[in-house]
């Protein structure tokens, strides 16, 4: 069983689409999160959310739009989509804020 | 600001080598460190997580060790195989956002091991 999954695995689109990734955890935890990997590799967070509730927002464009309709599910909406969105989207459960983080296996969005 | 680094950011090992990876961070101020193994197209994985009050830990052929004061954390593999072949991701998370999960990348060595 797949304990944190994302859908699509692979998105390719053109500038100015609208576009939502969804991601899954069957684990039971109370807190999930959105990481962006760019080219270069570099991680960095983007949302995190416990019980449906927003927690970490890294100053992220608002063209960005988390939502999370149960604790079990954690959905990125982005909105007039850019060239620079282009990158590596993983998705991370965690059972709380302390713990130890388990990551979708990513989605890979090309914009064009 | 918490910088975390990773040197180097790539590694070539002929197989059964033992292999010392670097990470240092720069606010000693850490709750915790941890780290992960990303293989290509994949996901992350956690390979161990020592807490600010530990000096390290082991898993298998795995050793991270931790030394707050001077920032500094080593992940030692021991008797390296091609199928540890991957990039070595470490993180920190802070005390003073420990209870929301974010965690600090540092951009990771890419390790080879070569049969």
């Amino acid at each position: 069983d797949t304990a944190v999954s994302q859908t699509p695995k692979y998105l390719v689109t053109q500038m100015g689409n609208d576009k939502s990734i969804k991601c899954e955890q069957n684990l039971g935890h109370d807190t999930m999160y959105w990481y962006k990997q760019d080219s270069k590799k570099f991680l960095k967070i983007m949302f995190s959310y416990n019980n449906k509730e927003l927690i970490i927002n890294e100053t992220v464009p608002n063209r960005f739009s988390p939502k999370s309709p149960d604790k079990a599910h954690l959905n990125l909406h982005i909105n007039s989509l850019e060239l620079g969105d282009s990158a590596v989207y993983f998705c991370a459960s965690s059972q709380d804020g302390y713990e130890t983080q388990y990551f979708g296996p990513g989605t890979r969005l090309l914009v064009l | 600001k918490q910088e975390v680094t990773q040197i180097p950011a790539a590694l070539s090992v002929p197989e059964g080598e033992n292999l010392v990876l670097n990470c240092s961070f720069t606010d000693s101020a850490i709750y915790n460190l941890q780290w992960f193994r990303q293989d290509p197209g994949k996901g992350l994985t956690s390979l161990l997580l020592i807490q600010s009050s530990q000096r390290e830990q082991t898993s298998g052929r795995l050793n991270a060790s931790l030394d707050k004061s001077s920032g500094r954390s080593t992940l030692y593999i021991a008797a390296s195989q091609p199928g540890d072949s991957a990039t070595y991701l470490c993180a920190v998370r802070l005390i003073r956002s420990s209870n929301t999960g974010k965690l600090i990348f540092g951009q990771g060595t890419t390790l080879q091991v070569k049969p």
